[in-house]
């Protein structure tokens, strides 16, 4: 059973270009958790989705910043216009149900850097 | 809302030494506890969770936390550590009860093992 999958692991931008991160969730997962990791500090979390719906994107930037998981296919999380402090690493976990209970499985993550 | 304080944000300790890794949170409700560890550009994975009953909780790797409600704090403790475990170690919160199920997260305490 493969875990949760990220790709690319390290992507470089330039400002002002978009940035896409992709997250395949195990296997008979549907919840997906997307956190943010900036240098020195740690994971903050940023949206939860479920199949085809947002539930909670409370900590998504309110501009530039989106997220989708679609009926098939992986979560993405669109980063337009990057900038400089878009640089950090990007984690997705997937769970089997929205349950604090629930133990979040976390991929390698994707190293966003904006030059 | 909540809040987590790693108050270490490195531990450096020698082979098969005891090492405690603190943490302490904030909450005006209750909430369930996690520690995380990730290895070097790797993923989080979990090392153990309270979520009720016993205060000590044993987890994987030899590593075991106890859960003091009047001191608000969940301290990571392992009676003797390994190289193998020089990794970053991030205790994280969930309110209880909710449904949402997205983890508040420490800003990690890096713990390096020396021969």
């Amino acid at each position: 059973n493969a875990g949760v999958m990220q790709n690319p692991r390290h992507l470089v931008r330039r400002r002002g270009q978009e940035a896409r991160l992709r997250c395949s969730p195990m296997k008979g997962h549907s919840h997906v958790y997307w956190y943010r990791q900036l240098p020195e500090e740690g994971l903050k979390f940023m949206v939860y989705l479920q199949k085809e719906n947002i539930i909670d994107e409370s900590g998504m930037p309110k501009e530039r910043f989106s997220a989708e998981f679609p009926k098939e296919g992986p979560s993405i999380l669109r980063i337009q216009q990057v900038v400089r402090g878009d640089s950090a690493a990007y984690f997705c976990a997937s769970s089997p149900m929205g349950d604090a209970i629930i133990e979040q499985y976390f991929g390698p993550g994707t190293r966003l850097t904006v030059t | 809302a909540q809040s987590v304080t790693q108050l270490d944000s490195q531990v450096p300790v020698f082979e098969e030494a005891p090492v405690e890794l603190r943490c302490n949170y904030s909450s005006s409700v209750s909430v369930y506890l996690f520690w995380y560890v990730q290895y070097p550009n790797q993923g989080l994975q979990l090392l153990l969770k309270y979520l009720s009953g016993s205060t000590l909780v044993k987890g994987i790797n030899g590593f075991e936390a106890e859960f003091n409600k009047s001191q608000t704090s969940f301290h990571l403790r392992k009676p003797s550590v390994h190289i193998s475990d020089t990794a970053e170690y991030f205790c994280a919160v969930s309110p209880y009860g909710g449904s949402q199920g997205n983890l508040i997260f420490g800003k990690g305490t890096k713990l390096s093992v020396k021969p």
